[in-house]
């Protein structure tokens, strides 16, 4: 079955310090590629996302993530974090020309001033 | 203003009720999803539907019964055979291809359901 991983669930930054969460799925096919963040008391939202070309993609509030096809990865970086990053992220996949969309287990991020 | 509508917003059971959730969606959008969100495990997909009268079984369908009667509608049954009901479940909804999928799901609030 298909699944994405997220491993690390919970990171801890001060200001300023640069972040990357790392996101990894099991399909073989093509994907379209996601990450989703969830503040505090707030809907999901999309951050960026991969369909296809450049494989690294900029997203809002300095986000970026670098798709690597060779080893189905989908990794967010930021180079500064502020203390407003502090939230919920979520990676998904959507399996090319279906609906189905999953989600990785999230990371809990903090950054403390 | 568009968007997505789920209610009720918190929902207490007894053991051995059926409870249905309802999610309403008024932008348009032919695909509509439910997931469970639970401390630890992330989101994970109960049922989509792509069309009407059309729907999937996700990653966690057991115990759990949808119908899509209309494009708008998407109304999640949880029977009294899903084993641990507790959660916060979430609606969403994407326009599908056809036009320009954008890919993005949208979001409901949410509900959370609490078996007593």
């Amino acid at each position: 079955a298909q699944s994405v991983s997220q491993h690390n669930h919970h990171v801890i930054l001060s200001e300023a310090a640069s972040l990357e969460l790392g996101c990894n799925y099991s399909y073989g096919g093509t994907v379209n590629l996601f990450w989703y963040v969830q503040y505090p008391g707030q809907h999901l939202q999309l951050l960026l996302k991969y369909f296809s070309g450049d494989p690294l993609v900029k997203g809002i509030k300095g986000f970026e993530a670098e798709f690597i096809k060779s080893k189905f990865s989908f990794n967010l970086r930021k180079p500064s974090v502020q203390w407003s990053d502090t939230a919920e992220y979520f990676c998904a996949v959507n399996l090319y020309n279906t609906d189905k969309l999953i989600f990785g287990t999230g990371t809990r991020l903090q950054v403390f001033p | 203003d568009g968007g997505i509508t789920q209610s009720p917003k918190y929902l207490f059971r007894k053991e051995g009720q059926n409870v249905t959730l309802s999610c309403e969606q008024n932008l348009n959008h032919d695909a509509m999803y439910w997931y469970r969100q639970d401390p630890g495990q992330g989101l994970r997909l109960i049922y989509y539907s792509q069309i009407v009268n059309d729907f999937q079984k996700g990653d966690i369908a057991e115990g759990y019964s949808v119908s899509r009667e209309k494009k708008e509608s998407f109304p999640l049954t949880v029977t009294s055979a899903q084993k641990n009901p507790t959660a916060f479940y979430l609606c969403a909804s994407r326009r599908r291809a056809g036009g320009q999928d954008t890919g993005e799901l949208f979001f409901g609030e949410g509900s959370r359901l609490t078996v007593l």
